[in-house]
């Protein structure tokens, strides 16, 4: 079975400070990795797809990478929030990790 | 619809009741997901559908667990006998693409209260 892994579990950090989250899987980063943001009590937000062939994708904010050779994500959020405070998740080929879960103090 | 929709939003259930629950994706979506995410977790994977056909059943937990998709639009997860430990929210995800790795979209989600 796909093993996913999110470190930190949960950060704090306060408004304005870059974030950097971080995703491991144990595959051969063949198919694509799916970021997703989740608030309290809610579904699941798709923020980005990065597809298997690619190296980074950004939307806004939020930029990704993907290192095939190590198995790696990260996600960077720039100039954090406090609307940016959930739970982040990512996901690989049907497998999801824990999650990090993220508090921007105004 | 604009997204894909879950209901009921909240189910609760005495031990030993069956329960159902449907998943509306989003329309023209070959690909329907189902996972169950306990509190603190991430989702855990239990079913997959393209089109009417259920591809890959790997994550049910128990044979009390039964989806089905008979028109390849709507779903629904069958739970018979509910147990305390089936207690979680149940998601839902609908994508465009065939098989794994294209960009899902999830429904709100069904909790659901074993008592």
């Amino acid at each position: 079975k796909q093993e996913v892994t999110q470190i930190p579990a949960a950060l704090s950090v306060p408004e304005g400070e870059n974030l950097v989250l971080n995703c491991s899987f144990t595959d051969s980063a063949i198919y694509n990795l799916q970021w997703f943001r989740q608030d309290p009590g809610k579904g699941l937000t798709s923020l980005l797809l990065i597809q298997s062939s690619q190296r980074e994708q950004t939307s806004g904010r939020l930029n990704a990478s993907l290192d095939k050779s190590s198995g790696r994500s990260t996600l960077y959020i720039a100039a954090s929030q406090p609307g940016d405070s959930a739970t982040y998740l990512c996901a690989y080929k049907l497998s999801f990790g824990a999650g990090t879960t993220v508090t921007v103090r105004a | 619809g604009a997204g894909v929709s879950q209901s009921p939003r909240y189910k609760v259930a005495k031990r030993g009741q069956d329960v159902a629950l449907r998943c509306d994706p989003i329309s023209g979506h070959v690909s329907l997901f189902w996972y169950q995410q306990a509190l603190g977790q991430g989702p855990e994977f239990l079913t997959y559908f393209q089109n009417e056909a259920q591809l890959d059943k790997s994550g049910l937990p128990s044979d009390r667990f039964f989806a089905e998709r008979p028109e390849g639009s709507v779903s629904t997860l069958k739970i018979q006998r509910t147990q305390q430990e089936d207690s979680a929210v149940y998601l839902c995800a609908s994508s465009d693409g065939r098989r794994y790795g294209y960009e899902q979209y999830f429904g709100p989600g069904t909790r659901l209260t074993v008592t």
